[in-house]
C-alpha cells in the first residue's frame, strides 16, 4: 500500500508570505501528526489530528495552523513566514489516535526555505 | 523541548563492528521508540519497547530499557554501510499524548 505522501517536497518562500503543506496518510490511517525539524531545535511536535479534530498541539505560535479533511488528508499552514521557519516539515500517520502510543509512519517531508 | 538526549552525538565505525547508541530521558514513560532517518528524509520506525519490557530484539537490532535510570540503548550488530543514518529515540511520557523525539545520533559506517 502507498506510504505517506507529502507535497510539495521543496519550496522557497520569502519573509511575510504564507505556505500550505499537504499530507496524505496511509490508506485507513486516521491520525496525522506534524513535526518541524531544524538543525538547532531538532524534531519538534506541531500538532496531531484525528478524525478531523486537533487532539494535541505543540508549543508553536498561532501562525502555525492545520486541519484535517474527511478523507484524513491533512494540511498545515504557516502565515507571515519568518526566516526561522526554514525547516523540514514532516508528516506522520498512524492507525489510531494518540501519536505517542502508536508507531508512526513518516512521509519524506517538505523542505521549506524562507528567504 | 527535547525529552530525550542521545549519546554520542556522532559515531563512526567500520563495517562489521557493532554500534551502540544511548538515550536518556527526563520523565516517566509509557513506551520508547527508535527511529532511523537517512539524510534529509523521513523517519523510519525501528522498534518500540514498552515501559514494562527490559529488552527487545529485531534482526540485528537490540534495544534495552532501564526505567530506573531513565535510559535506553540501541545496539546494531555487524553494521553495514547502509546503516549510515541518524538514529532518534522517541518517548511517550505518561502525562502527555505526544511522541517526543531526542536529539539524535549520527552514525557513519565506513566500508
Amino acid at each position: 500500500k502507498a506510504g505517506v505522501t507529502q507535497t510539495p517536497r521543496y519550496l522557497i518562500k520569502t519573509r511575510g508570505q504564507q505556505v500550505t503543506l499537504s499530507c496524505s496518510p496511509i490508506s485507513g490511517h486516521r491520525s496525522v501528526s506534524w513535526y518541524q525539524q531544524t538543525p538547532g531545535q531538532g524534531l519538534q511536535f506541531l500538532f496531531e489530528y484525528f478524525s478531523e479534530t486537533q487532539r494535541n498541539k505543540g508549543n508553536f505560535p498561532g501562525r502555525f495552523s492545520g486541519r484535517q479533511f474527511s478523507n484524513s488528508r491533512s494540511e498545515m499552514n504557516v502565515s507571515t513566514l519568518e526566516l526561522g521557519d526554514s525547516a523540514l516539515y514532516l508528516c506522520a500517520s498512524s492507525s489510531q489516535k494518540g501519536a505517542g502510543a502508536n508507531v508512526l509512519t513518516f512521509g519524506a517531508g517538505s523542505r521549506l526555505t524562507v528567504l | 523541548s527535547q525529552q530525550g538526549e542521545e549519546d554520542p552525538q556522532a559515531l563512526s565505525i567500520q563495517e562489521g563492528e557493532n554500534a551502540t547508541m544511548n538515550c536518556s530521558y527526563k520523565t516517566s514513560i509509557n513506551n520508547l521508540q527508535w527511529y532511523r532517518q537517512n539524510s534529509g528524509r523521513g523517519l523510519v520506525h525501528l522498534i518500540l519497547i514498552r515501559s514494562n519490557e527490559r529488552e527487545k530484539h529485531s534482526g540485528r537490532l537490540r534495544v534495552t530499557l532501564d526505567t530506573s535510570k531513565k535510559s535506553s540503548s540501541l545496539l546494531i550488530t555487524a553494521s553495514r554501510a547502509a546503516d549510515t543514518a541518524s538514529y532518534f529515540c522517541a518517548t511517550f511520557p505518561y502525562n502527555t499524548d505526544k511522541l517526543i523525539f531526542g536529539t539524535g545520533t549520527r552514525l557513519q559506517v565506513f566500508p
